[in-house]
């Protein structure tokens, strides 16, 4: 078990252009979530997963935001038509339940939009 | 809504100088609470946790909380810092039956060795 996993450690894109992150959780967690934090803030939901199914997506996940995870493991975040605001630090988690664990994060994802 | 409050941004100490941050939480209902912690360079890291029962939890690294509830706080302390406590710590809640973690703004530490 190497943690929760994703890819790229950095992206840096530009203004309108379309980017897709990677998230691998803990092989036995059900749940996944996403998490964004920008500088000076912590982090933020945006949305989660109990395996293949998404239960709950903030208001901070625009139209131009989509997340799946197809097979209940690994899970991808898609930001279209990026914008300068969508900058920051884009974080995943885990759990296996949510009663006995914590979350098990990831080390994120962070993204420049220039 | 639902908030997380931590009022220190940042705090530096001397090394062996007592800790104790601020966390007060917005919830309606019954909530679980939690520590994190940030070392320059990682991830987030869970530091300690409550769910329910004795309200003083004791995490690793020699810190502890205590979940006040009619203050609506959950204070962190440790007895003696070391400069390897260098980061960031952060709060967080969730209703205790819900998934989604909120999250304070996070609490600075700096440790002079």
């Amino acid at each position: 078990d190497t943690g929760v996993s994703q890819n790229p450690r950095h992206k840096i894109t530009k203004r309108g252009q379309n980017v897709t992150f990677r998230c691998d959780p803990i092989s036995e967690h059900n749940r996944l979530y996403w998490y964004r934090q920008t500088l000076g803030q912590g982090p933020e939901f945006l949305t989660y997963f109990q395996n293949e199914a998404q239960l709950e997506k903030s208001r901070l996940l625009s139209d131009r935001f989509s997340a799946e995870r197809p097979k209940g493991s690994f899970s991808t975040l898609e930001i279209q038509r990026t914008e300068q605001g969508d900058s920051a630090m884009y974080l995943c988690a885990s759990s296996f339940d949510r009663l006995s664990y914590g979350y098990t994060f990831g080390s994120g994802t962070r993204l420049t939009v220039v | 809504a639902q908030s997380v409050s931590q009022h220190n941004h940042h705090v530096i100490l001397s090394e062996a100088a007592s800790l104790e941050l601020g966390c007060n939480y917005s919830y309606g209902g019954t909530v679980n609470l939690f520590w994190y912690v940030q070392y320059p360079g990682q991830h987030l890291q869970l530091l300690l946790k409550y769910f329910s029962g004795d309200p003083l939890v004791k995490g690793i690294k020699g810190f502890e909380a205590e979940f006040i509830k009619s203050k609506f706080s959950f204070n962190l302390r440790k007895p003696s810092v070391q400069w390897s406590d260098t980061a960031e710590y952060f709060c967080a809640a969730r209703r205790s039956s819900g998934d989604k973690l909120t999250f304070g703004t996070g609490t600075r530490l700096a440790v002079r060795p």
